[in-house]
């Protein structure tokens, strides 16, 4: 299957500063990648599918601008948490699958905002 | 877009009973429909996955089953262990996975 490396697999930052999160496919060009994010005792929410050399397609309620993604490469995809709080705070992380394949994940991000 | 349901959200058992978990799933077009297993602050990993055109799959102490007419599907443990405790998530959606809420499972000993 797919090895999917997320870096880094933890970070704090102050409040109203951005993150940035890496996702890389590192044996698989990956064309779609999608990024879930999950809370303590909850499930995986998918946040949005990132799609290499155009636009990000988000799910509803989830604010484009405020989570970036960009997926230059089919081998990478970024997930940037602008001006963050500390409600942003949680668990991220992404996925490499096929249709009606398996998916793959990163080992996500715990995001900490103080 | 696809909705899944999952019941029940906690699960105890003995060590050695079994363990049911059950599903259910809105598109009637999904074909495809996984079961992950997270444990604690780790990424989720595949245990059986099962597509439309078969009713059941079986894989040593885990099974699933699929009913296609009432939109269900059902994750089965028999002889469950220790470390069988752990965060199972139900999958469909196609070409977005979209997960069921979860079960957290305790094996007790």
């Amino acid at each position: 299957g797919a090895v999917v490396s997320q870096h880094p697999s933890r970070v704090i930052c102050k409040s109203g500063t951005s993150v940035k999160i890496e996702c890389r496919s590192l044996d698989f060009q990956a064309t779609t990648m999608f990024w879930y994010r999950q809370f303590p005792k909850q499930s995986l929410m998918l946040m949005a599918t990132s799609n290499e050399g155009s636009k990000a397609t988000y799910e509803q309620g989830v604010e484009k601008d405020k989570f970036l993604i960009n997926h230059a490469s089919l081998t990478l995809s970024t997930l940037t948490v602008t001006s963050a709080h500390p409600e942003d705070s949680s668990f991220y992380i992404c996925s490499v699958s096929g249709r009606d394949t398996e998916a793959f994940f990163g080992q996500g991000t715990r995001l900490t905002v103080v | 877009g696809e909705n899944v349901e999952q019941h029940p959200s906690t699960l105890s058992v003995q060590e050695g009973d079994s363990a049911v978990i059950k599903c259910t799933y809105s598109d009637s077009a999904s074909n495809y429909f996984p079961w992950y297993k997270q444990e604690l602050g780790k990424r989720p990993q595949l245990i059986i996955d099962i597509r439309s055109n078969v009713g059941e799959k079986k894989d040593q102490r885990i099974a699933v089953t699929l009913n296609k007419t009432a939109k269900h599907f059902s994750l089965h443990i028999t002889e469950t262990q220790p470390e069988d405790s752990a965060v199972y998530f139900c999958g469909g959606g196609g070409f977005k996975t979209i997960f069921g809420a979860g079960t957290r499972l305790f094996v007790k000993a």
